[in-house]
């Protein structure tokens, strides 16, 4: 298995530009969840969903948006990129359950808006 | 608002010995706190899972205690060892069954050889 899969690993964009960034998962987890992760700010939940179909906001959704329509894809995308989203993007997934379950996380996107 | 905090300064510690790791939260009664490991330039691991009604959790040389009465985690490794060098984050349940963690902002932990 290839576990959580995210491209690309570095992008560079323009301040207005849009773009997405792909994560896909190949161990049938219903949950799946993006996040960002700034200096000195830990992960910060973006958008997750709980299966296909189904999405819903995390702490900082404003900027972002998510659509799951497979239960292996879950992209992100951002409709006019600004400074402020400069950041590693991480997706990760789990499985459903008691809610207890580990996330397993992709390797990451470096993005840099200037 | 839901708070979690890690010791943002880093750790440093001599090889062999006990590393411990403090993770403290509030207004807060999470049912479960999980453990990650994240090095440089690479996605969190998870490590180690404890439940609510669960006091400690042993994983080889890992060791994580739960108190809800404090409201605080310690993540203990003991006999460390350079190759333990790494980011460790704590993360509660943010509760609803949905899978939604909030974590801390991580404890960097340098072992010298």
């Amino acid at each position: 298995n290839a576990g959580v899969t995210q491209t690309p690993k570095f992008q560079v964009l323009k301040t207005g530009q849009s773009m997405t960034l792909q994560c896909a998962q190949d161990m049938n987890h219903e949950y799946m969840s993006w996040y960002r992760q700034d200096p000195g700010m830990g992960l910060r939940l973006i958008h997750y969903s709980v299966g296909a179909g189904i999405t819903d906001q995390g702490e900082v959704p404003n900027g972002y948006n998510v659509s799951r329509s497979t239960t292996e894809d879950f992209p992100l995308r951002l409709l006019s990129a600004a400074p402020s989203q400069t950041s590693v993007y991480f997706c990760a997934s789990s499985r459903a359950g008691q809610g207890s379950n580990e996330q397993f996380f992709g390797p990451g996107t470096r993005l840099t808006v200037l | 608002s839901q708070k979690i905090e890690q010791n943002s300064e880093a750790l440093n510690i001599q090889e062999g010995k006990t590393a411990t790791l403090t993770c403290n939260y509030t207004n807060y009664s999470p049912a479960y706190l999980q453990w990650y490991r994240q090095d440089p330039g690479r996605g969190p691991v998870f490590l180690l899972l404890i439940r609510e009604n669960e006091k400690e959790k042993r994983k080889e040389r890992l060791k994580v205690t739960f108190d809800t009465t404090l409201k605080q985690s310690l993540f203990h490794i003991t006999a460390s060892q350079p190759a333990d060098s790494a980011t460790y984050l704590c993360a509660l349940d943010s509760g609803g069954n949905t899978g939604k963690l909030i974590f801390g902002q991580g404890t960097t932990l340098q072992v010298k050889p």
